[in-house]
């Protein structure tokens, strides 16, 4: 079955790390850049960072360049976004997202909550 | 990277067309075909509905069209259905690949 599952969310405190990951199947990994896009409770989706097939180039958004990583391993089929210096505002659904200039497959997400 | 400007709400009767608009500027929506719909029911993931603009993936029934015009891109829903009632978001190339945007999001509801 073709599908992404991310994990690695939880719990975590205000300027403490959490590294997700996003597990693919079904289809063949490095054909595809791959993103991170979140949604906060209640609001909208915002896109979080991307990759390119074979890591090289990466881009993220404003709001979060500078503390997150993302990056990928091809021989593992995984998407990763290590998050550093969390705040509050970084609460939010985590999905991952595979990418054609269009996102056609998406996981269910990853809940990450900031708070002390 | 602000945000796309797409209405808070738009409401129809069932069988009804509704047209959502996406507003966008000349780094994103205004120079790039790469223009994509997305449709979210409470608790889902996002589903793509319309990408490049104006195609339709397969299995999308075709009263979901879309179209652009300058900086602003535009989703129309025609005959429309109570399954149709959700949030809707489109999505640009911003440059500066891997960059994108998206639009804040619209809920359509079905009278």
């Amino acid at each position: 079955e073709v599908q992404l599952v991310e994990s690695g969310g939880g719990l975590v405190q205000p300027g403490r790390s959490l590294r997700l990951s996003c597990a693919a199947s079904g289809f063949t990994f490095d054909d595809y850049a791959m993103h991170w896009v979140r949604q906060a409770p209640g609001k909208g989706l915002e896109w979080v960072s991307g990759i390119s097939w074979n890591n090289g180039r990466t881009g993220y958004a404003d709001s979060v360049k500078g503390r997150f990583t993302i990056s990928r391993d091809n021989a593992k089929n995984s998407l990763y976004l290590q998050m550093n210096s969390l705040r509050a505002e970084d609460t939010a659904l985590y999905y991952c997202a595979r990418e054609l200039w269009y996102f056609d497959l998406w996981g269910r997400g990853t809940l990450v909550t900031v708070s002390s | 990277q602000s945000a796309l400007t797409q209405p808070r709400s738009v409401s129809g009767s069932p069988g009804q067309s509704v047209t959502i608009s996406c507003t966008g500027t000349s780094s994103d929506v205004g120079t790039y075909n790469y223009v994509s719909w997305y449709q979210q029911h409470p608790g889902r993931a996002p589903k793509l509905m319309i990408y490049d603009v104006t195609k339709r993936p397969s299995g999308v029934p075709d009263r979901f069209s879309g179209s652009k015009s300058g900086n602003t891109a535009s989703l129309t829903i025609s005959g429309l259905q109570a399954e149709d009632e959700a949030d809707y978001y489109c999505c640009s190339y911003a440059g500066s690949y891997p960059h994108f945007v998206f639009g804040t999001g619209t809920k359509v509801t079905v009278l």
